[in-house]
């Protein structure tokens, strides 16, 4: 059985451009949840998509977008890059979504995907 | 608000002993599941162990087990028989039900590194 999957691992970007990253979740799984990971902040909730609704949003400026598709693949958009957006990306993915009944709905994260803006 | 407290920034232990990793949290939510993560180097966020609030028995997980302790608000990860790949950088995180809990939320992490 496959894992969640994010594409791409690493990328450098300049600022002021804009990226795209993508994650698969593992199948069956229509919950996909994103995390921003840096030294200074640790890990911090970007929002969750389920059944193509975003559900909840953290705390980040309009810059932050996602979107999720009929095949629960979900991409998260980065815009106008700023160097304090340098960080890893986590991608998680669970079957039913967040705030549901915990049992059986454990969480799994991708590899992760490495942001350097310079 | 829920909160994850991780006292340990890091931890050395020798190779073959069992070590114990701490956590507490704090919630008001009636319902939550606690999660253990091991993060190594290369940056993935590897799943070990879960425990849900109305769990009657501590969870297992081959060499991982989670000390469950209600009423103190504690939720301890132990690891028998450590070995050299376990170190690497450890999360505890919760998920309640209410509305703005049921995202995950961290730890600061543990920092475990394995002595040959």
């Amino acid at each position: 059985k496959a894992g969640v999957t994010q594409t791409p691992r690493y990328l450098i970007k300049t600022r002021g451009q804009q990226v795209t990253l993508s994650c698969s979740p593992i199948s069956g799984h229509r919950s996909v949840s994103w995390y921003q990971q840096t030294p200074g902040q640790g890990l911090q909730f970007l929002f969750e998509y389920f059944s193509e609704t975003q559900r909840n949003k953290g705390n980040f400026p309009g810059r932050f977008s996602g979107r999720q598709f009929s095949n629960s693949r979900s991409e998260m958009n980065v815009s106008t890059l700023e160097l304090g957006d340098s960080a890893l990306y986590l991608c998680a993915s669970s079957l039913a979504p967040m705030g549901t009944g915990d049992s059986g709905n454990t969480i799994y994260f991708g590899e992760g995907s490495w942001l350097t803006v310079v | 608000a829920q909160k994850i407290t991780q006292t340990q920034p890091g931890m050395f232990v020798q190779e073959k002993e069992a070590v114990t990793l701490d956590c507490t949290y704090d919630t008001s939510d009636p319902s939550y599941g606690l999660f253990w993560y091991k993060q190594p180097s290369s940056g993935e966020m590897i799943f070990l162990i879960y425990q849900g609030s109305y769990d009657q028995q501590n969870a297992t997980e081959g060499r991982y087990s989670l000390n469950f302790q209600k009423a103190r608000k504690s939720a301890n990860l132990v690891i028998s028989a450590s070995q050299l790949g376990d170190s690497a950088m450890y999360f505890c995180a919760m998920r309640g039900v209410n509305f703005g809990n049921e995202k995950l939320t961290f730890g600061t992490g543990t920092r475990l590194t394995i002595i040959p």
